[in-house]
């Protein structure tokens, strides 16, 4: 079943913060964060795993919560090459990922 | 670490002839490689599974004698598309996993764009 990920879009400025949620009404088994660039191949940014794990990189790191079956992505201080579309990925199991229809970020100056 | 490659980046191809697009795992072995389709604006939608030296899984609807898969090596995957179609233009893309088990990391690659005229 396709999570499901909001906002669809959202325009920053340099240095403004944002979240991006993914959602699911099954039970959430991991989570994976990719970004994609126009005509580019997604960069997998984090992966998390059942728990309530929480995690990050630099400026950007996630969240699990494992109750609501949502992952929350949040993006501190953006900069303008975090533009892109972002896509959470999730699976019930071991079983292939199934990707929400992302959510479109763009960082202008 | 953890690149993948696609050959072609685009083919254009007349309405009937088959497309070739190869999927290279190059600094790892894949266990598990996927192919996804992709149209404009939206998200990656799984056509199939696979696993080195077996069958792929195909996904509900997606026809597999006219997307043949073969996962001949532990760095290699193919998808065929045979007799394309105009409505089979899309981007392609395949990811790879060294484990192939839910936890484990997809790495993708950078795509095929495919154009049936």
């Amino acid at each position: 079943q396709q999570p499901v990920q909001s906002p669809q879009a959202v325009i920053l400025r340099e240095g403004e913060d944002a979240v991006i949620n993914c959602s699911s009404s099954k039970a959430l088994y991991s989570v994976h964060w990719y970004r994609q660039k126009h005509g580019e191949a997604p960069v997998f940014l984090m992966i998390l795993l059942k728990g309530g794990e929480q995690k990050g990189h630099e400026k950007i790191s996630a969240s699990f919560n494992e109750k609501k079956q949502q992952s929350s992505l949040y993006l501190t201080a953006s900069q303008l090459s975090y533009s892109g579309t972002y896509f959470c990925g999730t699976n019930s199991g071991n079983t292939p990922l199934v990707f929400g229809k992302g959510t479109r970020l763009s960082v202008i100056a | 670490g953890a690149v993948v490659s696609q050959h072609p980046s685009w083919v254009i191809c007349k309405s009937g002839t088959s497309v070739k697009i190869e999927c290279r795992s190059l600094d790892f072995q894949a266990t598990t490689m996927f192919w996804y389709r992709q149209f404009p604006k939206q998200s990656l939608m799984l056509m199939a599974t696979s696993n080195e030296g077996s069958k792929a899984t195909y996904e509900q609807g997606v026809e597999k004698d006219k997307f043949l898969i073969n996962h001949a090596s532990l760095t290699l995957s193919t998808l065929t598309v045979t007799s394309a179609h105009p409505e089979d233009s899309s981007f392609y893309i395949c990811s790879a996993s060294s484990l192939g088990t839910g936890t484990d990391t997809q790495y993708f690659g950078p795509g095929t764009r495919l154009t049936v005229l």
